[in-house]
């Protein structure tokens, strides 16, 4: 059973702070990590990907992976209220197709 | 562009009835793909395409069926209506291959009481 596995939350975090969320996944063979932002009633949109292990950073997400450890995570620095959502990390393992963790809530207080 | 476009966006069905969930891309990708998303969970795949005339299993397929004739359009069809098939379900598109960045639609709320 392939699994991608985050913490539910909800992650409270003050503005202009570092907010931390954290993913595992079981599949060895996974070589390709996204990271998905979902407005509560909202459909999910990409907000990074990342394929080496390493950090890759966008503005003010970074994304961190390392395969040794099956670990992947997205930092997100100066933390705004609209930052707010639902976070999904997905992983493509064997069969090529994208599996999804459940999601952290993240909510950033003013 | 109009992206993913879904309809309808809410519906309600009765146990044991059927209908079709419909999704439309214009953007002229050859992947397409049927999620589900429970409250508090993920997505889960229920069925893709990887090009007209092509489809295949995801996830959780059963009490499901797709088609696809045309690049643009996805339809999802339910027979048979479950309540554990209430869920919002989610339609998306990609360029080239599931490894492209996943364009998805603004889904469809269904409760089957």
């Amino acid at each position: 059973q392939k699994e991608v596995e985050q913490n539910s939350g909800p992650l409270s975090v003050p503005e202009g702070a570092i907010a931390s969320l954290n993913c595992t996944y079981s599949d060895r063979v996974s070589q390709s990590f996204f990271w998905y932002r979902q407005y509560s009633g909202k459909s999910p949109e990409l907000i990074m990907s990342i394929y080496s292990n390493g950090d890759k950073e966008d503005g003010r997400f970074t994304a961190q992976l390392n395969k040794a450890s099956q670990y992947v995570s997205l930092l997100i620095r100066d933390s705004q209220p609209s930052d707010s959502a639902t976070y999904l990390c997905a992983v493509i393992s064997a069969g090529n197709m994208l599996t999804f963790g459940g999601g952290t809530r993240l909510m950033v207080k003013p | 562009n109009a992206g993913v476009t879904q309809t309808p966006k809410f519906r309600i069905l009765k146990i044991g009835q059927s209908m079709t969930l419909q999704c439309a891309q214009d953007m002229n990708h050859n992947y397409m793909y049927w999620y589900r998303q429970d409250p508090g969970m993920g997505l889960k795949l229920i069925y893709y395409s990887v090009g007209a005339g092509i489809t295949d299993k995801g996830e959780v397929p059963n009490g499901y069926n797709v088609s696809r004739s045309t690049t643009e359009d996805f339809p999802l069809r339910l027979e048979l209506a479950a309540p554990s098939q209430t869920s919002v379900y989610f339609c998306a598109s990609s360029e080239l291959s599931s490894y492209n960045e996943q364009f998805f639609g603004p889904g469809t709320r269904l409760t089957v009481l």
